[in-house]
C-alpha cells in the first residue's frame, strides 16, 4: 500500500528556520517525483515545487522559488521541505504528493495527511 | 504563466448533476486533473487525463475537455459528494503544475 506520511505541526516564530518531512512506503521511491503544495488558511492548493529522489533533480514554482528548499534523502525514503527564516506568511498546511508515472502530464495520485506550520511572534 | 478560472461555488441539489468548469486559453490541447477536496482532509485524485477515473472512485464523476474549457460532472449526487473540487495541468511551456483556483460544491 502506498502511503506519504508527513511529520507533525509545527510553530515557529518569525527568522527561525524549519524542516518539514514527507516519508514514503509502499513503492519504488526512487523512481517517482514527489511534488509539495501549500494551502494557505482558507484559500485553494499551490504547487510549489517537486523533486526526482532518484537524482534530486528539483524544479520550483516561480512564486518559490529562492523561499524554500526541496530535497530528498533516498537512502530513507523521505521528501523534506525547508525554510531558512520563516515569516507570518507561511502559515499554511503543507502537503506532500506523488506524481504518477508518465510523461504526458503531472497527476498527482497519492497525498501525505499535511502538516499544518504556524508562524507567529 | 498559465491561468485556470473556476466558479468559486456550484449549487446542487441530491440525485442531480454537478457540472463544475475550469476555463483556460486552448485547455482542451492540456491534459486535466481533478481533486476533490473534504473539509479538514487531503486532496483525492478523481479525475485524470481528461476523463479517466482512478480505482475506488464512483462511475459517477466524469470529466470533459474541449476548447478552453474542461468540465467535470458529477452524476446523481449525493451529500457526501460535498467539498471542494480543484482543477489542474502541466504546463508544458514553463514546466510548471497550475491549479485551477478551487470550486465549493454544496449540495442543498
Amino acid at each position: 500500500e502506498v502511503q506519504l506520511v508527513q511529520s507533525g505541526a509545527e510553530v515557529k516564530k518569525p527568522g527561525e528556520s524549519l524542516k518539514i518531512s514527507c516519508k514514503a512506503s509502499g513503492y519504488s521511491f526512487t523512481s517517482y517525483w514527489i511534488g509539495w503544495v501549500r494551502q494557505m488558511p482558507g484559500k485553494g492548493l499551490e504547487w510549489m515545487g517537486i523533486v526526482y529522489p532518484g537524482d534530486s533533480d528539483t524544479r520550483y514554482s516561480p512564486s518559490f522559488q529562492g523561499q524554500v528548499t526541496i530535497s530528498a534523502d533516498k537512502s530513507i525514503s523521505t521528501a523534506y521541505l525547508q525554510w531558512s527564516s520563516l515569516k507570518a506568511s507561511d502559515t499554511a498546511m503543507y502537503y506532500c504528493a506523488r506524481k504518477s508515472l508518465g510523461s504526458g502530464s503531472y497527476v498527482f495520485d497519492y497525498w501525505g495527511q499535511g502538516t499544518l506550520v504556524t508562524v507567529s511572534s | 504563466s498559465y491561468v485556470m478560472t473556476q466558479p468559486p461555488s456550484v449549487s446542487v441539489a441530491p440525485g442531480k448533476t454537478a457540472r463544475i468548469t475550469c476555463g483556460g486559453n486552448n485547455i482542451g490541447s492540456k491534459s486535466v486533473h481533478w481533486y476533490q477536496q473534504k473539509p479538514g482532509q487531503a486532496p483525492v485524485l478523481v479525475i485524470y487525463y481528461d476523463n479517466d477515473r482512478p480505482s475506488g472512485i464512483p462511475e459517477r464523476f466524469s470529466g470533459s475537455n474541449s476548447g478552453n474549457t474542461a468540465t467535470l460532472t458529477i452524476s446523481r449526487v449525493e451529500a457526501g459528494d460535498e467539498a471542494d473540487y480543484y482543477c489542474q495541468v502541466w504546463d508544458s511551456s514553463s514546466d510548471h503544475v497550475v491549479f485551477g483556483g478551487g470550486t465549493k460544491l454544496t449540495v442543498l
